[in-house]
């Protein structure tokens, strides 16, 4: 069921911008992308998700490409904190509700 | 005051035996899940329910049965466990079926000897 595909793992230095791509070339116009991490050893947390808009909140921004194939997480100003898995998932909004998860991108934060 | 409790935190048993894993949800969410993380690390979902309501059941073995007794409370019973159930498993809760935004807790890690 993957729908998406992210680098196995990524570094950024702490401090910087952490742009996470996905690529999601077979999504369909009904389908949200959502991002979500899990720092080692704890659950899953939702970090944002979107439609065909670019969002914002208060852990990330979310940019998505005019053709919806791709997308790119953004952490403005990563810290050692951030360092997790971070999965990009694509999804329907409805009854089922399911979100797979793949083998997401591996982000290291390096002081 | 955490959103999404899940005891026991550890558990350890033989094989054979038979356990249950317990999850609340304080946040009022009309939907529930269990997830099963593997030692691979990959995160599959194993059941949703809405308003005590089996909806998802993704081809798990009939040893392992969900129960809803609240809408708050979603519990995992595992019968004759086996190896291969040895894993993390996480619960979660949406606001309702439709919605993707889930919140997870914090785990429980079964080791099957």
């Amino acid at each position: 069921d993957a729908k998406t595909t992210q680098p196995p793992s990524m570094d950024c230095a702490e401090g910087r911008a952490a742009n996470l791509p996905c690529n999601h070339s077979t999504i369909s116009g009904n389908e949200y992308v959502y991002w979500y991490r899990q720092i080692h050893s704890q659950g899953p947390q939702y970090i944002i998700h979107g439609l065909k808009n670019n969002e914002t909140n208060e852990m990330a921004s979310l940019i998505i490409t005019e053709d919806r194939k791709s997308s790119t997480l953004i952490l403005p100003h990563a810290t050692l904190r951030d360092t997790a898995v971070y999965y990009c998932i694509v999804r329907v909004e409805d009854g089922a509700n399911n979100l797979f998860f793949g083998t997401g991108t591996r982000l290291t934060v390096i002081p | 005051d955490t959103a999404v409790s899940q005891t026991p935190k550890y558990l350890v048993t033989q094989m054979g035996n038979d356990k249950s894993i317990k999850c609340e949800q304080n946040l009022g969410h009309d939907t529930m899940y269990w997830y099963k993380q593997d030692s691979k690390k990959f995160l599959k979902i194993m059941f949703s329910y809405n308003n005590k309501e089996l909806i998802i059941n993704e081809t798990v073995p009939n040893r392992f049965s969900p129960k809803s007794p609240d809408k708050a409370h979603l519990n995992l019973h595992i019968n004759s466990l086996e190896l291969g159930d040895s894993a993390v498993y996480f619960c979660a809760s949406s606001q309702n079926l439709g919605g993707g935004t889930q919140y997870f807790g914090p785990g429980t890690r079964l080791l099957v000897l």
